[in-house]
Formats: C-alpha cells, structure tokens, sequence
C-alpha cells in the first residue's frame, strides 16, 4: 500500500468543520484514497474514497489535490458522535486480495 | 437491510479452551473478512473468503486459528487453544464481489475476547 501520513491527533469544536488532512506522496495514478473510522467500542465505519476529482456524501467531503499527493476530510458541521479515530488508506492499485490495512490514523476529538 | 452480525459479543475463556466466533456479512456479499486488534496496536487484518473460498490467509497468526465459511455465508473463526496473546477484538466485514474498487468494505460491531 502507498504509505499514509495522518497526524496523531486533533480537535476541533463541535458545529464547525473538521478538517483531516493525509500525506500519500507515493501514490500511484490508478490508487484510490479511502477514508475510514472508529468510534469507540465500534466497528471500522467506511466513509469515503476517491481517485482525483473531490467527492461528496452525506457523511464528508473528500478533497484531493491536483498532483494527489495529499487530501483532506471534511467533516462540515462536526458533532460529538463525530469523535473517533480517523483512518486514510491508500489501498494497491490492483490486486486480488482486498484487505485494508489499518495505520494508526487521527484521533478527532470534538469538544463542547 | 441488516449490516453485519457478530456473535458473541463478549467472550471470557481460560487458557486452553477453544472459543468459535461467528458472522453473519451483510445478504449478497461474497467477499468476508476477519481482523483483529489486540490492545494497543493497530487493526490487523487476518483473512478473507470469496463465497466459501479462502482467497488470502496471509495475516492468520497461526495454526490455532481456523476460519471456515461452509456453504458461502456465515463465516465461524475457531481458536484453538486459545492463549493469552489472542485477547483483543475481532471483527468481520463483508464487501460485495465485483465492485471495483473493493475497499468499500462493512464492519460488524466486533467479538471481544478475554483469555485469562
């Protein structure tokens, strides 16, 4: 997998926007980003991925760059449930297995 | 639609004993996968099924560890005998086959597994 770079944590306050940014400098043209996260005591939650153009779904807004070495989650109005551990993934661009592999991600911590 | 089942949700078992987990994936995907995350450290990917098929075992630890999926549905991961290290929690997710990608992948809530 394209090596990920998140920072350890962050925080931000509730109702505004949450912005998790990641480093894939090594990713390549046919890889996909994918976002994930864990909420206490839960399950691994699929939020997101994206190639290269900026996605949006009910959840977040995915925003890549033009040369795709880095992109943003956005959490537009972040609430407490929000607090979890967010993960950004750079899967191989073929393969046929298909297991995540999961770094330590970005725990988001959303306060009062 | 009913998302991922897991059972049990909680499990205590001594050294020694065997513990069977169980998942149900979500109705109509093929592909199932088992994880692990054992205190402190990163979730860990142990195998995946195609329908019935083991299509990747490379992170299964070892030889305690049997992971079945007769018949192409439920999916059971026995340890046997369980030891102290295999503690953490164990989660199954399914994916559907031929979605390309195939990262877009559903979590059950998870097994915790407590060896004493």
């Amino acid at each position: 997998d394209a090596k990920t770079t998140q920072p350890p944590s962050m925080d931000c306050a509730e109702g505004r926007a949450a912005n998790l940014p990641c480093n894939h400098s090594t990713i390549s043209g046919n890889e996909y980003v994918y976002w994930y996260r864990q909420i206490h005591s839960q399950g691994p939650q699929y939020i997101i991925h994206g190639l290269k153009n900026n996605e949006t779904n009910e959840m977040a807004s995915l925003i890549i760059t033009e040369d795709r070495k880095s992109s943003t989650l956005i959490l537009p109005h972040a609430t407490l449930r929000d607090t979890a551990v967010y993960y950004c993934i750079v899967p191989p661009g073929y393969s046929s297995a298909s297991k995540i592999i999961f770094g330590s991600g970005t725990r988001l911590s959303i306060r009062p | 639609e009913a998302g991922v089942t897991q059972f049990p949700s909680h499990s205590v078992i001594e050294k020694g004993q065997t513990v069977t987990l169980r998942c149900d994936p979500i109705s109509g995907h093929d592909n199932l996968y088992w994880y692990r995350r054992v205190m402190g450290k990163e979730i860990k990917f142990l195998l995946h099924f195609v329908k019935e098929s083991k299509q990747d075992e490379s992170g299964m630890p070892n030889n305690r560890f049997l992971a079945e999926r007769t018949g192409g549905t439920y999916s059971t991961l026995k340890v046997q005998p369980a030891e102290l290290e295999d503690s953490g929690v164990y989660f199954c997710a399914s994916s559907q086959v031929g979605r390309d990608p195939s990262y877009e992948q559903y979590f059950g809530p998870g097994t915790r597994l407590t060896v004493t």
